[in-house]
């Protein structure tokens, strides 16, 4: 079974600081990997996904993410937080070959300070 | 390309009584999905169809639950004898086929049982 750890339910930056999200997860293969964000009373949008190309993936807004095997971790970081940033950011896995059915971590919510 | 689309957004009921919610994919896509997202929670899987034939069903999905897309196209999640511990945003989704197909979802469907 496919399970995500997201280190961190809260996580406070200052504006132009770098945001780093932490996200690890477990398969027995190595998964598709994707991280979504949520803003208040919305649907969650697609920042970026991995889908064993480049381990290096860069997504929308400034995101990217590194998927690191060794480490079973796909961390989010943003070299420059932006007030518009703050919103709660979700790590997922899809197994290979299982209809990606996405299996979510907790969320970590993340303020941005003026 | 209008996005995924639920209706209603919101729905207060009391306990007991019977909702159905309502998924309007993005067109032509195959697969449509059902989550399940409690506050401070992340999304749980419920459901997934490929056309019109639903391939899995979560343990979540009590006997209290059904879903269906009857043509392949629209999809609607009923629940019976609503339970306070049903009150929950359901969240629909669609994907053009599986793999890495990015997943989109919609902006849920808030259900709040009195």
């Amino acid at each position: 079974a496919q399970s995500v750890t997201q280190l961190g339910s809260h996580v406070s930056v200052s504006e132009g600081a770098l945001v780093l999200l932490r996200c690890n997860y477990s398969s027995s293969v190595p998964p598709y990997l994707f991280w979504y964000v949520q803003y208040p009373n919305q649907g969650l949008q697609l920042l970026l996904k991995y889908t064993s190309a480049a381990t290096l993936v860069k997504g929308i807004n400034g995101f990217e993410a590194e998927f690191k095997k060794s480490e079973t971790s796909f961390h989010l970081t943003k070299p420059s937080a932006h007030m518009s940033d703050a919103a709660e950011y979700f790590c997922a896995v899809s197994p290979l070959g299982a209809g990606n059915k996405l299996t979510f971590g907790g969320g970590t919510r993340v303020l941005v300070k003026p | 390309d209008t996005g995924v689309s639920q209706n209603p957004r919101h729905k207060i009921t009391k306990r007991g009584q019977n909702v159905t919610f309502r998924c309007d994919p993005i067109s032509e896509h195959n697969r449509l999905y059902w989550y399940r997202q409690t506050l401070g929670q992340g999304p749980e899987f419920l459901t997934y169809f490929q056309n019109e034939a639903q391939l899995e069903k979560s343990r979540l999905l009590s006997d209290r639950f059904s879903a269906e897309r009857p043509k392949g196209s629209f999809s609607t999640l009923e629940i019976q004898r609503t339970e306070q511990g049903d009150s929950a945003m359901y969240l629909c989704a669609s994907s053009p086929s599986g793999g890495a197909d990015t997943i989109y979802f919609g902006e849920g469907s808030w259900l709040t049982v009195v």
